[in-house]
């Protein structure tokens, strides 16, 4: 089974603070994504990563970075965390295939407040 | 561009009553399509994906759901509903090909009452 790992459920940081989200796969997974999800807006796409050091933004990347040193490690990080980015943040993995309908395996999500 | 739209934000069944969650999406390539279904403080578990070789496709428990071209819709449907059905679903849009950008709509959470 596919395992996308992510390396807090829950965190609690004060406001300013430069706060670290990991995400590994152990599937070998090219493309690697980051969302959060608010009630009622669904999951709004971050940043995604189609390969090593390589990195895309998303819909809402403003206030975030990420890093993607290995292939299969996906960092999400809040330079300057505000009280605006708290909220779930889920962890996604896929296969890149040009013919194949693959579909996106997700970490277990990580709340973050920020206070 | 690709997008996905859910018509409901939330849907309320009787247990036993069938269920219709819908969907419609736009993508400018031959996209994938997905239901995801979310339960409460649980991770997002894929329940069923569209693939060309055939317009109804049968996920897990017993849900389908039917890819409409001319209508561009994907609605999720599920004859009768379990109390164990409540839950968040997601309608999720992919591009084949690039960098499969994954689009999800906002949600539809289904109440089941007994």
């Amino acid at each position: 089974d596919v395992k996308v790992t992510q390396s807090s459920r829950y965190l609690v940081k004060r406001t300013g603070e430069k706060v670290f989200l990991e995400c590994v796969q152990d599937m070998d997974h090219e493309n690697m994504f980051w969302y959060r999800q608010d009630p009622g807006l669904g999951l709004r796409l971050i940043y995604f990563s189609y390969d090593v050091k390589m990195k895309e933004k998303g819909d809402i990347p403003e206030g975030y970075s990420v890093s993607r040193e290995k292939k299969e490690r996906f960092s999400l990080i809040l330079e300057s965390a505000s009280t605006n980015q708290t909220s779930m943040y889920l962890c996604a993995s896929s296969l890149r295939g040009s013919l194949e309908h693959t579909e996106a395996f997700f970490g277990q999500g990580t709340r973050l407040t920020v206070v | 561009a690709q997008s996905v739209t859910q018509l409901d934000s939330h849907v309320s069944v009787s247990e036993g009553t069938p269920v219709l969650l819908r969907c419609n999406y736009s993508s400018s390539y031959s996209p994938s399509l997905f239901w995801y279904v979310q339960h409460p403080n649980k991770g997002l578990q894929l329940l069923l994906k569209y693939t060309s070789a055939a317009t109804l496709v049968k996920g897990i428990n017993g849900f389908e759901a039917e890819f409409k071209k001319s209508e561009t819709s994907f609605h999720l449907t599920k004859p009768s509903a379990h109390m164990s059905d409540a839950a968040e679903y997601f309608c999720v849009v992919t591009q084949t090909g690039g960098y499969q950008k994954v689009t999800f709509g906002t949600g539809t959470k289904l109440q089941v009452i007994p």
